[in-house]
């Protein structure tokens, strides 16, 4: 299986702060790379797909950048609607596994 | 609109069985794989199973193989899997999630989730 690590595992930051969060796969997943965001006690909500494709109806502050085994994703001014838990996940292969999350709250 | 609406969890004793389903609405049920995600209280998100479109493919993580069964009826918009030989660490949320459109396997639709709670 793929494995991904994320860093930072928490962070906080300030509202219009500019954020960057990162995720590794222990192999190459070439642009195979997703991005969700969870509030608590909610669904996870695909923000970024294949890497920096962004969602529909996703804010354009969101980023993603990446291939191979480094991605980023970027917040470029934090909202206060922004302060939740990003995961990403590779898609390259079956299981489609996640990395461990990183958790952006309010500094 | 698309709609997952995941049914069936519960309080279930270990070595139990449990089966979950999901109805989905609002898209074409039998164009697009299925797969399920759990999540422990508190912790990550993990992949658990998936299935083809037509249901000739199934996929599960490892650590659940033989213990989990993913199906579909696509004539019912219905995705369910069956849990059994239940485990303290199987108690979580369970997602059943729709994969976008493209080929690029990401997830663009969740259900709300189900709760599992194994426990005696």
């Amino acid at each position: 299986d793929i494995q991904m690590t994320q860093s930072p595992s928490s962070l906080s930051a300030s509202v219009r702060d500019r954020v960057t969060i990162t995720c590794r796969a222990s192999q190459s997943i070439r642009n195979s790379l997703n991005w969700y965001q969870q509030k608590p006690g909610r669904a996870p909500k695909l923000l970024i797909y294949a890497a920096s494709t962004l969602q529909s109806g996703v804010p354009s502050r969101f980023s993603g950048s990446g291939s191979g085994t480094d991605f980023t994703l970027s917040i470029s001014s934090l909202q206060p609607e922004d302060f939740a838990t990003y995961y990403c996940q590779q898609s390259y292969s079956i299981p489609f596994t996640f990395g461990p999350g990183t958790k952006v709250d309010i500094k | 609109e698309v709609q997952l609406v995941e049914s069936g969890g519960g309080l279930v004793q270990p070595g139990g069985s449990l089966r979950l389903s999901c109805s989905a609405s609002g898209f074409t049920f039998s164009s697009y794989a299925m797969h399920w995600v759990r999540q422990a209280p508190g912790k990550g998100l993990e992949y658990v199973s998936a299935i083809s479109s037509n249901g000739g493919s199934t996929y599960y993580a490892d650590s659940l193989k033989g213990r989990f069964t993913i199906s579909r009826d696509n004539s019912k918009n219905t995705l369910h899997l069956q849990m059994s030989s239940l485990r303290a660490e199987d108690t979580a949320v369970y997602y059943c999630v729709k994969l976008i459109s493209g080929g690029s396997g990401a997830y663009d639709f969740w259900g709300q989730g189900t709760l599992v709670t194994v426990s005696s």
